[in-house]
Parts: C-alpha cells; structure tokens; sequence
C-alpha cells in the first residue's frame, strides 16, 4: 500500500515562533496533498489543498499567510505555521492521492502534534 | 449544518459481538462516501468506499457498510470484532458543490474483553 510519512510527530514551541512540518509520500507520486487540522473529539477539518507546483487552494477561514503550505516535488509538502499562538495548537494531519481526482484513494500520514506554549 | 453526522461518539462491544456504526449524510445528491479507521500513531486507513451500484460494500478488515438512500445512511459493520479493532471510525462524503472531502466527528470503539 502507498505510505505517507510526517515530519515531525510531535512538536513543542514557544508562542512567537514558526514550526514547520513536513509530509512525504514514500513509494507514489502524489500529484496531490491535502492539510488537515484536527481538535480533540472533533473532526478532521480540510486546510488546504495543494498541487504540485501550483500554489495551495486555502479553505474559507483558513489564513493563507499563518498557514504556508509548499509543494516544491510529487513525494513532499510543507506546512509552515508562522508566528505561532497557543490557539495554534492541534493535530495536523497531511494527506495524498496520486491523482487530482476527488474521489482518488487519499493516503493519511501519522499526523503531527503541535503544541504551542 | 453538519454534512456528515455521526451520531454515536463512543460504543462499546465485546469481542465476538456483532457491531454496526451509524453514519448519515445531508446532501441531496448522493454523494461518494467513506469509512476510514484511525489508529493511535497511524493515519487514517481506508476501509472501503461507495460510489454507485451495489449498495452492500465489502472493505477490509471484514468491516461491510450499506448504501441507503431513503434513509441517507451509509452504516458500517462487522460480524464478529476482534480486540484490535478498538479505534476511531470516521465517516466521510464527498461534497457535491466543490468536490471536497467532509468528515463527520467520528465514533471511538472501544471493545471489552
């Protein structure tokens, strides 16, 4: 099966701060990724999507400028959380399909913790 | 308005036992649907899936969900659960308007020996 990893699994920072975390597709080409954001007992909530070499489609309330995602090949994306708040805290998780197809098969990373102090 | 709810936040079976998860859907079309698994320290893992013809899907697992339109449910089951099931389950839909995935709150299993 197709596997995606995060980087890291968990992160603690200090309030101010920029955190960056990393999402790879480790045996596909992923022509695209998706963020996600998930608070304890709720849903995963879609960020973004991104394609490769195009810029991130943000969703409505999602701040593209706190939120900077790149996706500079087909096996890695980023999420860059800028100027960190404790609001920020979360789980994020990151997603891939080798296809832009909506119904394509999303595979899930691990998810990465992040706690903002 | 939530898309895809998830009635249920908690259930508990016995292993053996039989086990059903309701899941139901607002769209007026019928929109593709999901059931992924969540496992501590894994990602979501893909159950199976529904997009048309028949309404009785098999997934992985052993896990099985039935399409009902009249009811706009698409429930998942199992005959028997085994310990390793226990888990977070969640349902999720295809939005028709934008193509986006929606995911309800999910339903933690929990399963007692």
């Amino acid at each position: 099966g197709a596997v995606v990893s995060q980087h890291p699994s968990w992160v603690i920072c200090k309030s101010g701060t920029s955190v960056k975390i990393e999402c790879r597709s480790l045996d596909f080409q992923a022509t695209t990724m998706f963020w996600y954001r998930q608070f304890p007992k709720q849903s995963l909530m879609l960020m973004a999507t991104s394609n490769e070499g195009s810029k991130a489609t943000y969703e409505q309330g999602v701040e593209k400028d706190k939120f900077l995602i790149n996706h500079a090949s087909l096996t890695l994306s980023t999420l860059t959380v800028t100027s960190a708040h404790p609001e920020d805290s979360s789980f994020y998780i990151c997603s891939a399909t080798r296809t832009p197809t909506s119904t394509d098969t999303q595979y899930f990373g691990p998810g990465t913790r992040l706690t903002v102090l | 308005a939530q898309s895809v709810t998830q009635p249920d936040i908690h259930i508990t079976v016995s292993e053996g036992a039989s086990l059903e998860l309701r899941c139901n859907y607002s769209y007026g079309a019928t929109p593709y649907l999901f059931w992924y698994v969540q496992s501590p320290g894994q990602g979501l893992q893909l159950l199976l899936k529904y997009f048309s013809g028949d309404t009785l899907v098999q997934g992985i697992k052993g896990f099985e969900a039935e399409f009902k339109r009249s009811q706009s449910s698409f429930n998942l089951r199992k005959p028997s659960v085994h310990w390793s099931d226990a888990a977070e389950y969640f349902c999720a839909a295809i939005r028709p308007r934008d193509d986006k995935i929606i995911f309800g709150k999910g339903t933690r299993l929990h399963i007692l020996p």
